[in-house]
């Protein structure tokens, strides 16, 4: 199947500075990626939608100018937790869409983030 | 809007037995997907199986089926002859048909966590 790396898998900074994740479709285009934030014992929170090329479409209570979105190629977009801060800390998980009428996401193996 | 919903946060069994997982969800679409994907200790989520609501047979893969009942809006994953590797959470998703250029989001439910015991 499909596979979706994301980097790094795992990161520790300190509170203030900013963090990038990046996600890659690696042998398919994606032409919608979504970013997700779990929670321990949780289900999966939808951060933001990105169509390649376009702003991305935050959901309600998402901070735009704090997780800054870029989907510039068709194989790469990137999360920026700007400014993060220990409540920022937990699993982000990308997932990518191929094609225009593909109906199945291909997840990458996650992100966690630790702000001390 | 739509939900999911998962009523059993935890279920527990032994090995080789056949094990089901509930799922109900809520929508006003006649077009739409529904999917179990599994998340194991390492979470990276696998697609398990994927159900399209047109469809009426039931979806299989291997040892993994579902029934899917439109009317009841129910769709339940029965995992038979369990092992210890389909130790997980399982969530289900809706997603609702939304064109080609459409969002294609997942509505999530809350998880269960299924362990199969040696």
């Amino acid at each position: 199947g499909a596979v979706v790396s994301q980097h790094p898998s795992r990161v520790i900074c300190k509170s203030g500075t900013s963090v990038k994740i990046e996600c890659r479709s690696l042998d398919f285009q994606a032409t919608t990626m979504f970013w997700y934030r779990q929670f321990p014992k949780q289900s999966l929170m939808l951060m933001a939608t990105s169509n390649e090329g376009s702003k991305a479409t935050y959901e309600q209570g998402v901070e735009k100018d704090k997780f800054l979105i870029n989907h510039a190629s068709l194989t790469l977009s990137t999360l920026t937790v700007t400014s993060a801060h220990p409540e920022d800390s937990s699993f982000y998980i990308c997932s990518a869409r191929a094609g225009t009428s593909g109906t199945e996401q291909f997840f990458g193996p996650g992100t966690r983030l630790t702000v001390l | 809007a739509q939900t999911v919903t998962q009523s059993q946060p935890e279920m527990s069994v032994q090995e080789a037995e056949t094990v089901t997982l509930s799922c109900t969800y809520d929508t006003s679409e006649n077009n739409y997907y529904l999917f179990w994907y599994k998340q194991p200790p390492s979470r990276q989520m696998i697609l398990v199986i994927r159900q399209e609501a047109y469809k009426q047979q039931n979806a299989t893969e291997n040892r993994f089926s579902v029934n899917f009942q439109k009317a009841a809006k129910s769709f339940s994953l029965k995992i038979s002859d369990s092992q210890l590797g389909d130790t997980a959470m399982y969530f289900c998703a809706f997603m609702k048909h939304a064109g080609v250029r459409g969002n294609y989001q997942l509505i999530w439910g809350a998880g269960t966590k299924l362990i199969i015991k040696p």
